[in-house]
């Protein structure tokens, strides 16, 4: 059973420009989510997207978006780049695991992540 | 406060030592709790979840969940070497459906020397 794919793995990008993460959930997964993990922050949550509807967004500006399609594909975008948005952006898709399937626990599986620097 | 705080690191043992991680929350109405390793340039990987008072066996894991005490931990038999990565405390709040909205404490570094 594949992962959580994300893409890009690594991008760079100068402080204005914006960019756009990708995020392929585990097959059957219908929730994705989203984190920015930072040395000075750690692990914080983006938003949260299930068919299609953003059901959480956490304390970010407006510059952070996403979305998700039918396919429960997801993307993140961050426009007007600034220093401080260098981070390991992570996507998590969240389902019953096989072993725990009665446990209603809804546990995250991460991507590998896109780790991006802002020059 | 920090909504999930855990015990200030690094944390270093011997090898086939004990290694005790503990992880504090402010939100009473939590419901689910997770331990999370994440080894360096790597992402989290999950280890256990726990969301019943008590002790929770897995192998060499057991985690530990004290609601009263609003207190979850993590120990770790027989450690090993490869177990050297950073430990986050992740809590899920009660009620609603967001299951994709976890709080994770800053992560304790632990070490297993030889």
């Amino acid at each position: 059973k594949a992962g959580v794919t994300q893409t890009p793995r690594y991008l760079i990008k100068t402080r204005g420009q914006q960019v756009t993460l990708s995020c392929s959930p585990i097959s059957g997964h219908r929730s994705v989510s989203w984190y920015q993990q930072t040395p000075g922050q750690g692990l914080q949550f983006l938003f949260e997207y299930f068919s299609e509807t953003q059901r959480n967004k956490g304390n970010f500006p407006g510059r952070f978006s996403g979305r998700q399609f039918s396919n429960s594909r997801s993307e993140m975008n961050v426009s007007t780049l600034e220093l401080g948005d260098s981070a390991l952006y992570l996507c998590a898709s969240s389902g019953l695991t096989f072993r725990d399937r009665d446990a209603g626990a809804n546990v995250l599986t991460f991507g590998a992540g896109s780790r991006l620097t802002v020059l | 406060q920090k909504e999930v705080e855990q015990n200030s690191g690094p944390l270093s043992v011997p090898e086939g030592a004990i290694a005790s991680l503990n992880c504090t929350y402010s939100d009473r109405g939590s419901q689910s709790f997770f331990w999370y390793r994440q080894y360096s340039g790597k992402s989290p990987e999950l280890i256990m979840f726990i969301y019943s008072n008590g002790d929770k066996e897995d192998g060499r894991f057991t985690a530990q969940l004290n609601k009263a005490s609003q207190y979850v931990s993590l120990l770790i038999r027989d450690s090993q070497p490869s177990d050297s990565a950073t430990y986050l405390c992740a809590v899920r709040a009660g009620g609603g459906t967001s299951y994709g909205k976890l709080t994770f404490g800053q992560g304790t570094i632990l070490t297993v020397h030889p």
